[in-house]
């Protein structure tokens, strides 16, 4: 049971234009969602977050927009630059006794051409 | 501090060996997460440890898998009588608090049982 889905294995983007990356869940009880980037040989890097309660987030070039109601959230990279060709992870959050585990969709490979 | 450090980078053993991993937090973080990830899939919850408190452990965790954090800094992951499943990338992630829902990851440890 795939509690959070991306359901596109890759996307590519050419320099300069938005990046819009997808992931959907099912599990109503996740509270937090967060976003990790991931380059080859290296672990997840935390990229930016957004708590239940809010429906945007901003920092810099990233955006992460969730709608609640269709359990489906967004992150949008503009302008995407080729550093930025990574995989995305969309990741939920759930208190577990005292515990937070993170579960993971399975990523999207973003590829900016130049 | 430079973050989560993992140690081996890579293990590559022989099935029906043990082998032990170990995971420096970042200084401070009380919370330690292990998470195992294989080729196309997102990381897996495996355990967690509320500084020297194993606090919860997933399913994912047979009874060959062991992890400790005696001090309450470090940790270790030990897999006995290794399998070719277990054939992935180990993953160590650290946070804050409670109150923090980022977790921030090391460098993984890649396992190869031939």
């Amino acid at each position: 049971d795939q509690q959070v889905k991306q359901n596109s294995p890759s996307l590519s983007v050419q320099e300069g234009r938005i990046s819009i990356l997808n992931c959907d869940y099912t599990n109503s009880m996740f509270d937090y969602f967060l976003w990790y980037k991931k380059y080859p040989a290296e672990g997840p890097t935390f990229l930016i977050s957004i708590s239940s309660i809010k429906d945007k987030n901003e920092d810099g070039r990233f955006t992460v927009f969730l709608n609640k109601s269709a359990k489906h959230l967004s992150l949008h990279i503009v302008p995407s630059q080729p550093g930025d060709s990574a995989v995305y992870f969309c990741a939920a959050s759930i208190r577990s006794g005292s515990a937070r585990q993170l579960t993971f969709g399975s990523g999207t490979q973003l590829t900016v051409l130049p | 501090d430079t973050g989560v450090s993992q140690d081996p980078r890579h293990k590559i053993t022989k099935r029906g060996q043990n082998v032990t991993f170990r995971c420096d937090p970042i200084s401070e973080h009380n919370r330690l997460y292990w998470y195992r990830q294989t080729l196309g899939q997102g990381p897996e919850f495996l355990t967690y440890f509320q500084n020297e408190a194993q606090l919860e452990k997933s399913r994912l965790l047979s009874d060959r898998f062991s992890a400790e954090r005696p001090k309450g800094s470090f940790s270790t992951l030990e897999i006995q009588r290794t399998e070719q499943g277990d054939s992935a990338m180990y993953l160590c992630a650290s946070s804050p608090g409670i109150s923090s829902y980022e977790q921030y990851f090391g460098p993984g440890t890649r396992l190869t049982v031939t």
